[in-house]
């Protein structure tokens, strides 16, 4: 099974700074199975970005995601007050096909 | 545009089978390269994925729980459906049924989610 970890667990920062999320691997990862997720609470998690760089639809150009094998990160270049939201990533691999990270809660300092 | 929409089971007890549905609207669930999705999500926890389904109707399961699930699908009234047997407390979650990607893995459309708790 392929192990996700987030850092940082939660992270705190202002409006209009910049957000930068990790998303490790226990092992390798094609780049292309890695996507990440926002969550804001008591709503279904947004698909922000699959392939580890591609921004699904309607997705501002302020989230951008990159990275290879085993180490991801999802960047927010500048944060707006609806981005405070917990971040999770998803790979697509080999049994069990499907696994999530723990999340990244981004809260307003 | 795609909606997914979760029915089912309220209160289930302990040892008891939890039962939903999941109402796919906007688009044939019988079309495309996708994986019809249980995903689910214990109160104030992280996101676990529970299985999913083919069009092709081959279905892949988290081996933590295979052995309690089931997925199926219902092509006439355009749904699927999720059965998870002998429930205890901690399968006490909001579960989400979603689409995914056949090809890259990723969940495009979610339902809104529903609470399933597991309690006498």
């Amino acid at each position: 099974e392929i192990v996700l970890t987030q850092s940082p667990g939660t992270l705190s920062l202002s409006p209009g700074e910049r957000a930068t999320l990790s998303c490790r691997a226990s092992q390798s990862v094609s780049s292309s199975y890695l996507a990440w997720y926002q969550q804001k609470p008591g709503q279904a998690p947004r698909l922000l970005i699959y392939a580890a760089s591609s921004r699904a639809t309607g997705i501002p150009d302020r989230f951008s995601g990159s990275g290879s094998g085993t180490d991801f990160t999802l960047t927010i270049s500048r944060l707006e007050p609806e981005d405070f939201a917990v971040y999770y990533c998803q790979q697509y691999g080999s049994s069990p096909p499907i696994t999530f990270g723990q999340g990244t809660r981004l809260e307003i300092k | 545009q795609l909606q997914l929409q979760e029915s089912g089971s309220g209160l289930v007890k302990p040892s008891q089978t939890l039962f939903l549905t999941c109402a796919v609207s906007g688009g044939s669930i019988s079309s495309g390269a996708y994986s019809w999705t249980w995903i689910r999500q214990p109160p104030g926890k992280g996101l676990e994925w529970i299985g999913y389904m083919y069009q092709s109707g081959s279905t892949y399961y988290n081996p933590s729980l295979k052995s309690r699930v089931t997925i199926s699908v219902d092509r006439s009234k355009n749904q699927f459906s999720l059965k998870l047997t002998s429930v205890s407390a901690a399968d006490t979650a909001v579960y989400y049924c979603a689409r995914g990607s056949a090809n890259w893995g990723y969940f495009d459309y979610w339902g809104q989610g529903t609470l399933v708790p597991v309690s006498s």
